[in-house]
């Protein structure tokens, strides 16, 4: 089983539409979290920490649910500019440093 | 903003060459990473440092090795190249802290292994 798991899509999605999809990862011992976005052909960057309380950044919505050890991003009205690869990252904590661990990312691609 | 710079966008080598990827950093960074994404197997941790000499095997590090003799500067080596490690090859840098956990990454390296 990998690390962190994530459906790899392509969601379709409408413009104006909410998707919503998530991220199991296998390590309960996983301390942080993040949604970073990578766009056709470039780097990753980062979308959003998520916390356990779970946050917002406009119409981006990231939850934790350690129970059963998963994350989602959930985007409202969404906007063609939205379709990109959403990666999931995990941090563990090691002796020797933080180890960042990736999804293999989910793609959401928004039609007029 | 921090910059993260990877020296070679694209190159091309022959199976057997050894091969250096540099990457530098301009923020003062303790973290360092080198990752490799692949299509349908997304970004693969291959090596990281958390300070200058320090480096720790990631998930895949058969093949390569690194050397972090300089606070700014991971290098990537491939000692004999073989087409398998055809790839995109990603650095990033980070500081960790309260508020501070972001990876920066460079553009990006895309070795061709013939």
């Amino acid at each position: 089983r990998k690390e962190v798991e994530q459906d790899p899509g392509p969601f379709n999605v409408p413009e104006g539409a909410t998707v919503a999809f998530n991220c199991t990862y296998s390590n309960s011992a996983s301390q942080s979290f993040f949604w970073y976005r990578q766009d056709c052909r470039k780097e990753p960057k980062l979308l959003m920490s998520v916390y356990s309380s779970g946050n917002e950044d406009g119409r981006f919505t990231a939850q934790l649910n350690r129970a059963s050890q998963y994350i989602s991003l959930l985007i409202r009205d969404s906007k063609l500019s939205d379709s990109a690869t959403y990666l999931c990252v995990v941090n563990q904590i090691k002796a020797a440093g933080n180890k960042l661990t990736f999804g293999g990312g989910t793609r959401v691609l928004v039609k007029p | 903003d921090v910059k993260v710079t990877q020296s070679s966008r694209y190159l091309v080598k022959r199976t057997g060459e050894k091969v250096f990827l540099e990457c530098v950093q301009d923020m003062d960074h303790e973290n360092m990473f080198w990752y490799r994404q692949d299509p349908g197997l997304g970004l693969r941790l291959i090596y990281f440092s958390y300070d200058v000499k320090m480096k720790e095997k990631g998930d895949i590090p058969e093949g390569y090795s690194v050397s972090r003799e300089k606070k700014e500067r991971f290098s990537l080596i491939l000692e004999s190249a073989s087409t398998n490690q055809t790839s995109m090859y990603l650095c990033a840098s980070a500081r960790w802290g309260s508020g501070a956990n972001v990876l920066t990454f460079g553009a990006g390296s895309r070795l061709t292994v013939l």
